[in-house]
């Protein structure tokens, strides 16, 4: 079964630092991968995504992701964060079949400081 | 493009009552949508597969009878939550995958929170 693990469920940090949000899958072939934004009341947005080649992929908003197999990681990363980032952030893992559902995890909620 | 659109975003209900809600995909086609629940300051935990033209895939622990889904086109699905209770409130989002793109991620509605007094 697949699974997703978001070790920090808050981050804080001051705006205009940089950010990295940690996130490792388990998953028995090569997955598709996924961050979402969620605001408060919101449904998500994708930032971006993984499915082959690459494996450093850049999103909307100035992010970027890393892939690295050997670590099970897909961490996002943003080199300069602005106030209206804060929001939850969601890794999520899905099969390579076309259409499948997606395993997320747990959620990190990103404060910044002024 | 891929714009999933919910509705409503937001519904009070009374216990014992049904509430449906509508999760289109405005400028696709989908076969399979997926419905996803998510209670406070959790994760998203998908509850069930929607299957055009055929019945739903339901997530173990989900009940069928009380989560009717229908999924009557390739545009529209929809989620009945029947006789509920105040533990039914939550946040309810529907996603979609375009049909013709096989490397297309999912599209998310922007949600219903449905509360049940």
């Amino acid at each position: 079964a697949q699974s997703v693990t978001q070790p920090d469920i808050h981050i804080t940090v001051s705006e205009g630092a940089s950010l990295e949000l940690r996130c490792n899958y388990s998953y028995g072939a090569t997955p598709y991968l996924f961050w979402y934004v969620q605001s408060p009341g919101q449904g998500l947005q994708l930032l971006l995504k993984y499915f082959s080649g690459d494996t450093l992929v850049q999103g909307i908003k100035g992010f970027e992701a890393e892939f690295k197999r050997s670590q099970s990681s897909f961490n996002l990363r943003k080199p300069s964060v602005h106030w209206s980032d804060a929001a939850e952030y969601f890794c999520a893992v899905g099969a390579r079949q076309a259409g499948n559902m997606l395993t997320f995890g747990g959620g990190t909620r990103l404060m910044v400081k002024p | 493009g891929a714009v999933v659109s919910q509705h409503p975003s937001r519904v009070i209900c009374k216990s014992g009552t049904s509430v449906k809600i509508e999760c289109r995909s405005l400028d696709f086609q989908a076969t399979t949508m997926f419905w996803y629940r998510q209670f406070p300051k959790q994760s998203l935990m998908l509850m069930a597969t929607s299957n055009e033209g055929s019945k739903a895939t339901y997530e173990q622990g989900v009940e069928k009878d009380k989560f009717l889904i229908n999924h009557a086109s390739l545009t529209l699905s929809t989620l009945t939550v029947t006789s509920a209770h105040p533990e039914d409130s939550s946040f309810y989002i529907c996603s979609a995958r375009p049909l013709d793109r096989d490397y297309s991620p999912l599209h998310f509605g922007n949600g219903t929170r449905l509360t049940v007094t």
